[in-house]
Parts: structure tokens; sequence; C-alpha cells
């Protein structure tokens, strides 16, 4: 079964840009959720989807948002990027309940 | 979720085994234990959960004390590429992870 899968990998943007990020689950999986990675705060939980539904919401302003379609693929999306928004974001999958699975991530350059 | 305590940091040689201790005092009845590892910035990798048993998959074993208030997950053999850092979750099923700072173990030939 292949894995969790993210788009792109890398990316570049400057500030005031926005971005889409793209998550493909592992097949068979419904629920997605989208984490952020930095050096300073370290890996911290953006939201869940869940039959296109948002389920569940961490602590981060509504720059933040995402979307999941009707085949359980999701995007995450940030506006107005700012310097502080250069991260590792990660997606996991999982069968709602169980374990959850990551992806490889996309690395964000905000300049 | 109850809060995880692991060192910041340990070391082990090549070959010998790792136990990474994490520490769960507030843990609740329906939590789980669970052990992710990071690979120099890429995504965790799931390597073992459990509630109140012992538990052994080809990756490692996590021994849990009987009054769940920590864990020990062990890497039997440690390679070179065991070298990540490994955070240990408590969690209620269906709730998201929280990962805290985890350890660094790095392994020396």
């Amino acid at each position: 079964k292949a894995g969790v899968t993210q788009t792109p990998r890398y990316l570049i943007k400057t500030r005031g840009q926005q971005v889409t990020l793209s998550c493909s689950p592992i097949s068979g999986h419904r629920s997605v959720s989208w984490y952020q990675q930095t050096p300073g705060q370290g890996l911290q939980f953006l939201f869940e989807y869940f039959s296109e539904t948002q389920r569940n919401k961490g602590n981060f302003p509504g720059r933040f948002s995402g979307r999941q379609f009707s085949n359980s693929r999701s995007e995450m999306n940030v506006s107005t990027l700012e310097l502080g928004d250069s991260a590792l974001y990660l997606c996991a999958s999982r069968v709602r309940g169980q374990t959850q699975y990551f992806g490889p991530g996309t690395r964000l350059l905000v300049l | 979720d109850a809060k995880t305590t692991q060192p910041p940091s340990m070391d082990c040689a090549e070959g010998r085994a790792a136990n990474l201790p994490c520490n769960h005092s507030t843990i609740s009845g329906n939590e789980y234990v669970y052990w992710y590892r990071q690979i120099h910035s890429q995504g965790p990798q799931y390597i073992i959960h459990g509630l109140k048993n012992n538990e052994t998959n080809e990756m490692a074993s996590l021994i849990i004390t009987e009054d769940r208030k920590s864990s020990t997950l062990i890497l039997p053999h440690a390679t070179l590429r065991d070298t990540a850092v490994y955070y240990c979750i408590v969690r209620v099923d269906g709730n998201d992870m929280r990962f805290g700072a985890g350890t660094r173990l790095t392994v020396k030939p």
C-alpha cells in the first residue's frame, strides 16, 4: 500500500503571498491531519479533517485553513505569508481512531 | 491528553540495546502510549503503541510499568540508522498527536 504523499516537497514564497499544499492519504484512510514543525516550536497540530469536515483545530490564526475532498485528499492553505511561517508542514492519515501515519512533509521557505 | 517527560538526549553504542524512558504520571485509563521517531526532518515514523501490556514488533519493544506512569522503548540492537528524535505521546484513541520535544538518540560506532 502506498504511503502518505505530499506535494510539493519544497516551496519558496515571499511575504504576503499565499500557498496551497496537498496531501494524499493512504488508501482507505479518511482522516487527515496537518502539523507544522519549526525549530523553535517543534511539531504543532494544525487541524484534522474527516469526511470533508474539520473535526479538530489547533491554536493557529485564521490565515491557516484547509479542506478535504470526497476522495479524502486534503489541501491546506496559508494566506498572507509571514517569515515565521517557514516550516516543515506534515500531513498524517489514519483510519479514524487508529494509528496515524505521516507523509514526508513539504518544506516551505518564506523570504 | 496526559503530558509526557523525556530526557532531551541519549547516546547508545552501535549493536547495544537502546532504552528510552518516558514519564507519563498523569496518564488516565483510556490513554494509549505511542512512540514515533523522526529521522533528520523526515516525517515522523510510527514505531509501536500500547495500553497496559508490553508490546513487541519488528522494530522495538514497549515496556509499560504496572501503574502505567512510565514506559520504556527498547531498540534491541541499535544501528547508526536508529539515530533520530524519539517521541513518546500519550493520547486517547481518536485524539490527535500532541508532540513534545522528544529524546534525541545518537547511536555511536
